[in-house]
C-alpha cells in the first residue's frame, strides 16, 4: 500500500471556523491531490499539486486553499467552514500525472460542519 | 465535457454469482480508464486499470475490457465473494487537464452469504 495518511480523520467543527486538513506520504512522489466525496456524485477534485510551491485548482474549489511547502505534505484549509462543505476528504497520490498508473488514496477525512 | 456513467446500485447478488457492472464513457481521445474499489470506512483502492483500446485490465479476479467503439469498460468476475462487498467506481483520466481523473458516482455491490 502506497504510504499515505491523513489527519485528523473525524473532525466536527462549527460554522464558520477555520479547518486544515494534513495529508503526509512517505512515497516522494510529485503529484498530490485533494477529493471531496459526497453521495451521488463520486468524488471530485478540490485543489491537486504537481510539485512544491506548485498548486492549481479543481472543479469544486470554491471555499478551499491548499499550500505544499514540502514534498510529504499537502494541506487543505477551510477558511471560514459552512454546512456544504461537510464531506468526507481523500488525498490521493500519484508518481506521475497518473493516465498511466492511477492514482493512490488515503484513508479519508470525515468532516462535519454544524 | 469528459464524463463517466455507472450504472446505478446497489446491485445485490448471491455468492458464486457472475457480476457485471456497467461503465461508460464520453471522452475526446484516448484516455486511461480505471475501477477503483471502496471497501467500508476505508479509502479508494485501485483495482484495475487499462491504458488503450483492446486492452484488458485484470486483478483479483476482476476484469475489465477497455471498448473504444462502444466507449466501454464493463467489470466483470465470475464468481463473486461476500468479502466483495463495496462500492466500485469507474474512472476516466482527463487528457484536457492530465492531472485529473473524472469519476463515476460509485456502484455499490452487495454479496449475500
Amino acid at each position: 500500500d502506497a504510504g499515505i495518511t491523513q489527519s485528523p480523520r473525524h473532525k466536527v467543527t462549527e460554522t464558520g471556523t477555520p479547518v486544515t486538513l494534513r495529508c503526509h506520504q512517505t512515497e516522494n512522489h510529485r503529484y498530490m491531490y485533494w477529493y471531496r466525496q459526497d453521495p451521488g456524485h463520486g468524488l471530485r477534485l478540490i485543489h491537486y499539486s504537481y510539485g512544491v510551491k506548485d498548486t492549481d485548482k479543481g472543479e469544486v474549489s470554491d471555499g478551499y486553499s491548499v499550500s505544499r511547502s514540502k514534498t510529504e505534505d499537502f494541506l487543505l484549509t477551510l477558511e471560514s467552514a459552512t454546512s456544504s462543505q461537510t464531506s468526507v476528504y481523500f488525498c490521493a497520490i500519484s508518481e506521475t500525472t497518473g493516465e498511466a498508473t492511477g492514482q493512490f488514496f488515503g484513508p479519508g477525512t470525515r468532516l462535519t460542519v454544524l | 465535457g469528459n464524463s463517466v456513467t455507472q450504472m446505478e446500485g446497489p446491485v445485490t447478488l448471491s455468492e458464486e454469482a457472475f457480476l457485471t457492472i456497467n461503465c461508460t464513457y464520453t471522452a475526446t481521445g484516448y484516455p486511461s480508464l480505471f475501477w477503483y474499489v471502496q471497501y467500508p470506512g476505508e479509502g479508494l483502492q485501485l483495482l484495475l486499470k487499462a491504458t488503450k483500446a483492446d486492452d484488458k485490465g485484470s486483478n483479483k479476479g476482476f476484469e475489465a475490457t477497455y471498448r473504444k467503439e462502444t466507449t466501454s469498460f464493463h467489470l466483470e468476475k465470475g464468481s463473486v465473494q461476500v468479502s466483495d462487498s463495496a462500492v466500485y467506481f469507474c474512472a476516466l483520466s482527463d487528457l484536457d487537464s492530465s492531472y485529473k481523473l473524472i469519476f463515476g458516482s460509485g456502484t455499490r455491490l452487495l454479496v449475500r452469504p
